[in-house]
């Protein structure tokens, strides 16, 4: 399967600990995307990243989040102290090129519980 | 800023029966729009997109046309199965200037057809 694969599916954590979504990209794709979903709202943008690269993280909260995509290796969506509120799912996408017209394929998604 | 509204949800349809999702946006410049759908548990599959005003986009009998002069993007299909039930999502994503493909989404509406 050369899709978009996150991982874990699930992930359960408690109030403070820390949390990591990894996400590796379609083959080809140098361009990945970080969106939440919350309990019965629709996808909010994060992050955008290519390798080694952060280019717009507009949508990411400014404490206890951050995101990178190594050279080598997965793109890890980072959460230190989770709070109740972190609760959602957070869903990764990859295009081949930050460019409007190109679909972005999404993975499975990973949900986070806080305890 | 860009921004998607679609029709609020659930919608319940027997077998066969038409269906229309009403979606508008409002973005600056000339967007894509994308039609998104997700199943449960899964991430967002890309259902159908248009990339210039009056392009119709299809897909698996769902249909969608870009009119820019009503700022709309609606979904149509004209005989729905129980397997179309699924939430679906209108995004879209804006040219040029930061927004490198990132994309913005509508609240989503969940469709449930009955045998």
């Amino acid at each position: 399967n050369a899709g978009v694969m996150q991982n874990p599916r699930h992930l359960v954590r408690r109030r403070g600990q820390e949390a990591r979504l990894r996400c590796s990209p379609m083959k080809g794709h140098s361009h990945v995307y970080w969106y939440r979903q919350l309990p019965e709202e629709g996808l909010k943008f994060m992050v955008y990243l290519q390798k080694e690269n952060i280019i717009d993280e507009s949508g990411m909260p400014k404490e206890r989040f951050s995101a990178e995509f190594p050279k080598e290796g997965p793109s890890i969506l980072r959460i230190q102290q989770v709070v109740r509120g972190d609760s959602a799912a957070y869903f990764c996408a990859s295009s081949p090129g930050g460019r409007d017209n190109q679909p972005q394929h999404f993975g499975d998604g990973t949900r986070l519980s806080i305890l | 800023g860009n921004s998607v509204t679609q029709m609020e949800g659930p919608v319940t349809l027997s077998e066969e029966a038409f269906l229309t999702i009403n979606c508008t946006y409002t973005a600056t410049g000339y967007p894509s729009l994308f039609w998104y759908v997700q199943y449960p548990g899964e991430g967002l599959q890309l259902l159908l997109k248009a990339t210039k005003a009056d392009d119709k986009g299809s897909n698996k009998g769902f249909e969608a046309t870009y009119r820019k002069e009503t700022t709309s993007f609606h979904l149509e299909k004209g005989s729905v199965q129980v397997s179309d039930s699924a939430v679906y999502f209108c995004a879209l994503s804006s040219a040029g200037g930061t927004s490198y493909g990132k994309l913005t989404f509508g609240q989503g509406t969940i469709l449930t057809v009955h045998p």
